[in-house]
């Protein structure tokens, strides 16, 4: 059971550059979420689905888009790279319910120069 | 003020030591309450999960949710090498789906 998993794991990109985040979970579970994580910032909630076909803007969703066309697929597209976008970035995924633990990729690190 | 604030360390502590974690918050709705440990360059993990206020334990680790306070803590006996990670608190409202809010992190080190 492969649980959470998102691709790449390191990716430099250049100032404007597009590039889509993969994150993949095998667990049929309803919700998933993007974070990026910043040195004494914690784990901030980029952008979430409930399910496929929904999806929702988290607390700093400016950048990037989302979308989820099936259960297992979430991926997390920067349209133009900015430095502030440098981070790392976790895909999560859970049971809708909030009794229900949530499962964590291992990560993306993104450098934008 | 931020929804959820925790100490931030880092915390230093000798092998063997108790460490205490906290966390609070401000917003009154919360009603799940979890930590999670990330080992450095890799994803968070669920330690412990409790629901509402009390106490719950399982082998060296308690975690303690106080309401009245806004207050949460994680609670580490006999401290271990092993348990050097960053710990983060997080809390989520009653409503199905509703997103959790996370602390900023705590890094501990256990010092042998």
């Amino acid at each position: 059971n492969a649980g959470v998993t998102q691709t790449p794991k390191f990716q430099v990109l250049k100032t404007g550059q597009s590039m889509t985040l993969q994150c993949a979970q095998d667990m049929n579970h309803e919700y998933m979420s993007w974070y990026r994580q910043d040195p004494g910032m914690g784990l901030r909630l980029i952008h979430y689905s409930v399910g496929a076909g929904i999806t929702d803007q988290g607390e700093v969703p400016n950048g990037y888009n989302v979308s989820r066309s099936t259960t297992e697929d979430f991926p997390l597209r920067l349209l133009s790279a900015a430095p502030s976008q440098t981070s790392v970035y976790f895909c999560a995924s859970r049971l809708g319910s909030q009794r229900t633990e949530a499962f964590f990729g291992q990560g993306t690190r993104l450098t934008v120069v | 003020q931020k929804e959820v604030e925790q100490d931030p360390g880092p915390l230093s502590v000798p092998e063997g030591a108790i460490v205490s974690l906290n966390c609070t918050y401000s917003n009154s709705a919360f009603q799940y309450f979890m930590w999670y440990r990330q080992y450095s360059r890799k994803g968070p993990e669920l330690l412990m999960y409790t629901y509402s206020s009390g106490n719950k334990e399982d082998g060296r680790f308690t975690a303690q949710v106080d309401k009245s306070s806004k207050y949460i803590s994680l609670f580490i006996r006999d401290s271990q090498p092993s348990d050097s990670a960053t710990y983060l608190c997080a809390m989520s409202g009653d409503n199905y789906g509703q997103n959790f809010v996370f602390g900023p992190g705590t890094r501990l080190s256990v010092l042998p």
